[in-house]
């Protein structure tokens, strides 16, 4: 159990259009979901925190108008990249937990790579 | 703010040895610390999770060890293989379930 998917695994998009990203847990319900920035030989950087039903928690540094959070359901949440620029070409990681019921664990998914040309 | 720092950066060993990864990490108020281990290009595997009550934890040849009060964790590494080479990555948990993360260690295990 504990399983989380991405959509799509990987993407390239022309400079200026938007890309979304899907997020979804597939066999638990969590309270909240997590986005991730990983950029090539570095670590992972928090960009966002979501609730189901309420408004993300942008970390210092991320433009929120840029990085739209969507947190529709205990089991679906999406990043939109809007208007994108070759200098947010990276791996986006997501994690959602705690589950509703059990540990504080949070559990990744696979990542999408993002191209922009 | 938390900071998590891992040493060393990168790490090469034979195949066999045994091996220490270290993490600290400067606010102890932390809920638990894991590891996970990422491969070129792919997302994070969980390899070990220590809630913040608990001194260790072991999965197979992994041993994960904590001392919240000094801020230090170690990871070991038994009979160390080529499958084993990967980027280990730390990340502690504070409040709102937010995760920081180290830098990582590179390793390396030659045949």
């Amino acid at each position: 159990g504990a399983v989380v998917s991405q959509h799509p695994s990987w993407v390239i998009c022309k400079s200026g259009t938007s890309v979304k990203i899907e997020c979804r847990s597939l066999d638990f319900q969590a309270t909240t979901m997590f986005w991730y920035r990983q950029f090539p030989k570095q670590s992972l950087m928090l960009m966002a925190t979501s609730n189901e039903g309420s408004k993300a928690t942008y970390e210092q540094g991320v433009e929120k108008d840029k990085f739209l959070i969507n947190h529709a359901s205990l089991t679906l949440s999406t990043l939109t990249v809007t208007s994108a620029h070759p200098e947010d070409s990276s791996f986006y990681i997501c994690s959602a937990g705690p589950r509703t019921s059990g540990t504080d664990e949070q559990f990744f998914g696979p990542g999408t790579r993002l191209t922009v040309l | 703010k938390q900071e998590v720092t891992q040493i060393p950066a990168a790490l090469s060993v034979p195949e066999g040895e045994n091996l220490v990864l270290n993490c600290s990490f400067t606010d102890s108020a932390i809920y638990n610390l894991q590891w996970f281990r990422q491969d070129p290009g792919k997302g994070l595997t969980s390899l070990l999770l220590i809630q913040s009550s608990q001194r260790e934890q072991t999965s197979g040849r992994l041993n994960a060890s904590l001392d919240k009060s000094s801020g230090r964790s170690t990871l070991y590494i038994a009979a160390s293989q080529p499958g084993d080479s990967a980027t280990y990555l730390c990340a502690v948990m504070g409040g709102g379930s937010r995760l920081t993360f180290g830098e990582g260690t590179q390793l390396t295990v030659n045949p």
